[in-house]
């Protein structure tokens, strides 16, 4: 049973187009988040979501949009999409202190 | 912010010798310290995490140390394998005044490669 799992796991879209990228857990954990890491492999926290608020936004820019509509999803709306959106993007979730389980990503490329 | 310094960012060693990466970390406030190996096209996985009440860590041929007052830790693989060649990543984070959860601050990353 996947424990975190986002759809779809390649997503090929042209410049000024909206994407959504959805994330489901099954771990009952009680924060969710999404992570973006670049061509360089560095990994980089965008939101966390904790029983429904949103309780980091690390200067995300507001074309990105995180949305959860239960406990076990965190979805991730991007509007205007830029070349430079191009990465991976990982969902992750965790239970308090506990540790954080990734999802296997979302290879974005924005032509 | 957090920041997190990862060294280094590529490690060879032979199969059956012994990896160690170190980072350091800013906050000392940083509490929660998980190490994540990634495999080619595929997310981060938690291997070991060490939390900041303890010295030190083991599980099988990896373990983990922490020193607080001079804020690094470090990973230790021992035996290597092939199967241990990915990238390996630290990471740190705290927990907020209201017991919420915060974000994984992340290193740039370690690729180890294991030569046969």
């Amino acid at each position: 049973d996947t424990a975190v799992s986002q759809t779809p796991k390649y997503l090929v879209t042209q410049m000024g187009n909206d994407k959504s990228i959805k994330c489901e857990q099954n771990l009952g954990h009680d924060t969710m988040y999404w992570y973006k890491q670049d061509s360089k492999k560095f990994l980089k926290i965008m939101f966390s979501y904790n029983n429904k608020e949103l309780i980091i936004n690390e200067t995300v820019p507001n074309r990105f949009s995180p949305k959860s509509p239960d406990k076990a999803h965190l979805n991730l709306h991007i509007n205007s999409l830029e070349l430079g959106d191009s990465a991976v993007y990982f969902c992750a979730s965790s239970q308090g202190r506990g540790s954080g389980f990734f999802g296997p990503g979302t290879r974005l490329t924005v032509l | 912010g957090e920041n997190v310094e990862q060294h280094p960012s590529t490690l060879s060693v032979q199969e059956g010798d012994s990896a160690v990466i170190k980072c350091t970390y800013s906050d000392s406030a940083s509490n929660y310290f998980p190490w994540y190996k990634q495999e080619l096209g595929k997310g981060p996985q938690l291997i070991i995490d060490i939390r900041s009440n303890v010295g030190e860590k083991k599980d099988q041929r990896i373990a983990v140390t922490l020193n607080k007052t001079a804020k690094h830790f470090s990973l230790h693989i021992t035996e290597t394998q092939p199967e241990d060649s990915a990238v390996y990543f630290c990471a740190a984070s705290k927990r907020n005044s209201g017991g919420g959860a915060d974000g994984l601050t992340f290193g740039k990353g370690t690729h180890l490669i294991i030569q046969p």
